[in-house]
């Protein structure tokens, strides 16, 4: 099975508010997370990522946060906006390897305007 | 700057019909990846290439798939010959492996290939 989930496949938030994607993973090893967007029609655009020896690394209206006790991984998004509008992406590296990154299924993110 | 370029971008063919994928991953990159993305299975890896020698290709489906990288600046996927179940979007992916880097990898639009 897979080994990054999510908790809600679906959100839907008032442009302005703060949106808050989660992230599950099992891989107790994984030593580095990272976030990216899809675009219907698009590729994945890289966000945000973080390694685990940090709890917390903010971008531009961005911030993710990892929990390591209760492996959990969220994205927050500051002040919403239509443009947001996407499916999310959280990925781990789960092998030996740097270059082995497990995805989740997604989440997708609808801004109501 | 330019980011991973695909081609091409949509690709409708029948059954049987052999199949390229084109890829420009993006300048001083040396790591290269193909991704399949459909909806029952989400996004999987296919191969990846280090400095064009593939590394691991232990997600090509089978024998009908096969991929190529003959310098730093171009790779292909080959599906001969090709079957309804191979519909779904191929994305490449490029990055510069080092130890800030080698996780970050930046994807291009992907193609859409369908099956008939």
């Amino acid at each position: 099975g897979e080994s990054v989930g999510l908790h809600l496949p679906t959100l839907s938030v008032q442009e302005g508010d703060n949106s808050i994607i989660n992230c599950a993973y099992s891989n107790s090893a994984s030593d580095y997370f990272i976030w990216y967007k899809q675009e219907s029609g698009k590729g994945p655009q890289f966000i945000i990522d973080i390694r685990s020896n940090m709890d917390k690394r903010q971008g531009q209206r961005v911030t993710v946060l990892l929990n390591k006790t209760v492996k959990h991984l969220s994205l927050q998004i500051a002040a919403t906006q239509p443009g947001d509008s996407a499916v999310y992406f959280c990925a781990e590296n789960s092998g030996a390897g740097s270059y082995q990154l497990t995805f989740g299924k997604g989440t997708k993110l609808s801004v109501i305007p | 700057d330019a980011g991973v370029i695909q081609s091409p971008r949509h690709e409708v063919t029948e059954m049987g019909q052999e199949v390229t994928l084109r890829c420009k991953p993006i300048s001083g990159h040396n790591s290269l990846f193909w991704y399949r993305q459909t909806m029952m299975r989400g996004l999987e890896l296919l191969i990846y290439f280090n400095n064009n020698v593939p590394i691991d290709d232990s997600g090509m489906p089978e024998d009908r798939f096969s991929a190529k990288m003959p310098n730093a600046s171009f790779s292909t996927l080959k599906i001969q010959p090709s079957e309804p179940r191979d519909s779904a979007v191929y994305f490449c992916a490029s990055s510069l492996a080092d130890t800030g880097g080698a996780m970050r990898r930046y994807f291009g639009p992907g193609t859409r290939l369908t099956v008939l």
